[in-house]
């Protein structure tokens, strides 16, 4: 059975790359690794996707080893905006469903 | 493009009533998904309805209710209130289901139970 897992929190300063891990472990070959960014009182909304390797965007970079079972969002040179809770969520595409971790918390401080 | 948009925005009900939350998709999105998010628990998937059929559903007690109508508008609802279901309700609109980096999130209803 698939499951996600991410720390629960992480601080950081101004100006410094982030990286949060996430492993999920027992995911199959071609389902998708997703990270979601979620300020308070918002809805989550989405910030990068990949399937293996490395994918980057202009918010974020995701590498994924070559075994799938971990991934790691990271956050070039953050900024006090970038405090959020970041969640990382597998799609099964065996039955379309979605397995989400419980979320790391991102502070940066000035 | 207007986003997803929940009514109402907050609701507060008392123990032992029911409450009908109200979710309009992005237009074209005809997959609509709720999650209940609380402090300790995280986002917890309710229910997915695509094309006015429930695809998927969680763990959650037959007093958690959904459906959708033919212009992919949906509504969730919650009978005979407990404490318990005091949370953020968030609605996610996709063009189809298992499309994760497709859902686009509403604000979400808070809904307080006392």
């Amino acid at each position: 059975l698939a499951k996600t897992t991410q720390p629960i929190s992480m601080d950081s300063y101004e100006g410094q790359e982030v990286n949060i891990t996430c492993s999920h472990n027992n995911i199959a070959t071609n389902d998708y690794i997703t990270w979601y960014q979620q300020f308070p009182s918002q809805g989550p909304r989405f910030i990068i996707q990949g399937y293996k390797t490395k994918v980057t965007n202009e918010v974020a970079s995701l590498f994924i080893p070559a075994d799938r079972k971990s991934s790691t969002l990271s956050l070039p040179r953050v900024s006090l905006s970038d405090t959020a809770v970041y969640y990382c969520l597998v799609g099964l595409l065996s039955n379309y469903q979605l397995i989400w971790g419980a979320g790391t918390k991102l502070i940066i401080k000035p | 493009k207007a986003g997803v948009t929940q009514t109402p925005r907050y609701l507060i009900k008392t123990r032992g009533q029911q409450v009908t939350l109200s979710c309009s998709p992005i237009s074209g999105h005809r997959s609509v998904s709720w999650y209940q998010q609380t402090p300790g628990q995280g986002l917890q998937f309710l229910f997915e309805y695509f094309s006015e059929t429930q695809r998927n559903k969680g763990n959650f007690p037959g007093r958690f209710s959904g459906r959708q109508f033919s212009n992919s508008r949906s509504e969730m609802n919650v009978s005979t209130l407990e404490l318990g279901d005091s949370a953020l309700y968030l609605c996610a609109s996709s063009r189809r289901p298992g499309q994760p980096d497709g859902y686009t999130f509403g604000s979400g209803t808070r809904l307080t139970v006392v």
